[in-house]
């Protein structure tokens, strides 16, 4: 298997710009996260998915972002407007139950 | 909130036994205690997890007292790679809302030559 699978790995925007994250989860997992990870603030749950339905967002920051799962092979995580602030690496994962996740690369994000 | 107390950092010689504990006295009956690694610029890795019997597998066993309160992770030869910081997580069983897997500070973990 390949594993999650996250686009792009770098992305250097600037501020004010639209940036779209992009997950491919695991062939049959029926779970997905999307985690942010600062120094300052280690990792943070934004939000998960189950069944392609969003369980909790309770994470996302701000209505700035947004998180899609459209069907159960792919997910965005979208910031519009774009601030340096959002500066970070943006992990997803999946998992087919319980708390075994398994992480994708990462997409380093830098807003200028 | 992370519901664990972790040392922020350890060392341990390469080819030696490397023992992470853990403090989770808040633990309820149901939950979990899992064990995560993060290898820099990667993204975490699952390590192990158990309720309240010992647990081993290839890569580390995990240690849990009897009342639940305290678990340390042993990684029985630590090699170079196995520089990391490692994660001690709670979690209950389900997917419901409830379910959220926290992230602390973690121990970072250098094994030395």
């Amino acid at each position: 298997d390949a594993g999650v699978i996250q686009s792009p790995r770098h992305e250097v925007t600037e501020m004010g710009q639209e940036v779209t994250l992009r997950c491919k989860p695991i062939s049959g997992h029926n779970s997905l996260f999307w985690y942010r990870q600062t120094m300052m603030r280690g990792l943070e749950l934004l939000i998960y998915f189950n069944n392609n339905v969003p369980i909790d967002d309770s994470g996302m920051p701000e209505d700035r972002f947004s998180a899609k799962m459209p069907n159960a092979s792919f997910s965005t995580l979208k910031i519009q407007p774009s601030e340096p602030r959002d500066s970070a690496v943006y992990f997803c994962a999946s998992t087919l139950a319980g708390g075994r996740l398994f992480f994708g690369p990462g997409t380093r994000l830098t807003v200028l | 909130d992370a519901k664990t107390t972790q040392p922020p950092s350890m060392d341990c010689a390469e080819g030696r036994a490397a023992n992470l504990p853990c403090n989770h006295s808040t633990i309820s009956g149901n939950e979990y205690v899992y064990w995560y690694r993060q290898i820099h610029s990667q993204g975490p890795q699952y390590i192990i997890h158990g309720l309240k019997n010992n647990e081993t597998n290839e890569m580390a066993s995990l240690i849990i007292t009897e009342d639940r309160k305290s678990s340390t992770l042993i990684l029985p030869h630590a090699t170079l790679r196995d520089t990391a910081v490692y994660y001690c997580i709670v979690r209950p069983p389900g997917m419901d809302s409830s379910y959220k897997l926290i992230f602390g500070s973690g121990t970072r973990l250098l094994v030395r030559p």
